[in-house]
């Protein structure tokens, strides 16, 4: 069946330093791919997409490449502020049925 | 962006009475929303997808007497836990897709934590 899966957290780090958060998913065909972020106490906010292969979504300094050949999707950044600490969950889209799986997500703390 | 707001934030209920999350897309028109569960440091969890004008479409194993949806508009839809106990306590979340721009891609809601006592 489909399914997202993502490493769990929580993963703390220090500002400036470099983040990397895998996702793997199973699914037949080409879904679309997300990170999805969740500050403390709101909902949940698209953070970036890709929607085929080899695409890289980016945004905020993050960014995230759909790996076809390994089912991937890993979201990174390259410095970390304090103001990233969040919760980040991975998920995709399969328009057969319209809905989104998640990944169980991963929590970041970045301390100063 | 599309903006989706959740009604109310926060409630509290005693034990066996029914309580009603709405979900309202602000500036545009949904004829689909979703209703997902979320436990603590826990994803969330589908449990239902309202149509506007026709019954939702439960997740298996979701009680469907026991989480009443109605999509009574284009822009409304609304959860009913009914006889909530204990173990209904979790923070439910709707979303709905952006119809327009980009199918896949859902706005949710800002989440409303049920607490029963």
């Amino acid at each position: 069946g489909n399914s997202v899966t993502q490493m769990e957290g929580p993963v703390t780090l220090s500002e400036e330093a470099f983040l990397t958060i895998n996702c793997t998913y199973t699914a037949t065909g080409y879904p679309s791919l997300f990170w999805y972020v969740q500050y403390p106490g709101e909902g949940l906010q698209l953070l970036l997409k890709a929607t085929k292969a080899d695409d890289k979504g980016s945004n905020k300094g993050f960014e995230a490449t759909y790996r076809k050949e390994t089912t991937s999707f890993h979201l990174e950044k390259g410095s970390v502020q304090v103001s990233d600490s969040a919760v980040y969950f991975c998920a995709h889209f399969k328009a057969a049925g319209n809905k989104l799986t998640f990944g169980g997500g991963t929590r970041v703390l970045v301390k100063p | 962006g599309a903006v989706v707001s959740q009604h109310p934030s926060r409630v509290i209920c005693k034990s066996g009475t029914s309580v009603k999350i709405e979900c309202r897309s602000l500036d545009f028109q949904a004829t689909t929303m979703f209703w997902y569960r979320q436990f603590p440091k826990k994803s969330l969890m589908l449990m239902a997808t309202s149509n506007e004008g026709s019954k939702a479409t439960y997740e298996q194993g979701v009680e469907k007497d026991k989480f009443l949806i109605n999509h009574a508009s284009l822009t409304l839809s609304t959860l009913t836990v009914t006889s909530a106990h204990p173990e209904d306590s979790s923070f439910y979340i709707c979303s709905a897709p952006d119809r327009v721009l980009f199918t896949d891609t859902q706005y949710f809601g800002p989440g409303t934590r049920l607490t029963v006592l």
